[in-house]
């Protein structure tokens, strides 16, 4: 069964501070997919970034960057000076073929002025 | 183009009462779900649908929930009777084409049953 974990149940930052959220994944399959998702107090969920278990490469969107490692199963997010419209529940997420999307239990960044 | 649509975007209803949740798919997406989040079990698949046929409802908590998909553009979730511990925001979201694909969800229904 394909499993994600987010250990980090909360987190509390001050802006502009460096914050990393952690996602680590267990599947069997070879070819699989991990996203994040953000979601705000507003409640309605965000596609953030896909990343396919072929490509390792580093991601750097602005603020946001991702860290893909198949040696550690890990697929982690970090959020460069942080500010506060940051603040939200950031889910990761993992599917690969004839699987259902298995989300992580999120984690809640706030991020204090 | 407009998003995943859902309505009511709250509702508030007694124990017993018969709940429909509607969901309007992005038009071209051929996959549609049925998620619930709730505090203690988080995002939990309900039941997905390809082509308007269910796929997979192995989530469905029991036989008081229901779901229909009758065409491309409109998918219904139904609670009948409704308990307390149905309340949760449950979020609709689509998606065109293989696993590989990004879902887009809904902005959810707040569900409270008192």
């Amino acid at each position: 069964a394909q499993k994600v974990t987010q250990a980090q149940t909360e987190i509390s930052v001050v802006e502009k501070e460096d914050v990393t959220l952690d996602c680590v994944y267990e599947t069997r399959d070879t070819t699989y997919y991990l996203f994040w998702y953000k979601q705000p107090p507003s409640g309605e969920l965000v596609f953030l970034i896909r990343r396919n278990s072929f490509d390792e490469q580093n991601e750097i969107s602005g603020r946001y960057s991702w860290n893909f490692q198949k040696s550690t199963s890990s697929f982690n997010f970090t959020i460069t000076a942080s500010q506060v419209v940051d603040s939200a529940v950031y889910f990761c997420a993992l599917t690969s073929y004839g699987q259902n999307f298995v989300f992580g239990p999120g984690t809640r960044l706030s991020v204090l002025p | 183009d407009a998003g995943v649509i859902q309505s009511p975007r709250h509702e508030v209803t007694e124990m017993g009462q018969e709940v429909t949740l509607r969901c309007k798919p992005i038009s071209g997406h051929d996959y549609l779900f049925w998620y619930r989040q709730t505090m203690m079990r988080g995002l939990e698949l309900l039941i997905y649908f390809n082509n308007n046929v269910p796929i997979d409802d192995s989530g469905m908590p029991e036989d008081r929930f229901s779901a229909k998909m009758p065409n491309a553009s409109f998918s219904t979730l139904k609670i009948q009777p409704s308990e307390p511990r149905d309340s949760a925001v449950y979020f609709c979201a689509s998606r065109r084409g293989q696993e590989n694909e990004k879902l887009f969800f809904g902005s959810g229904t707040q569900l409270s049953v008192l």
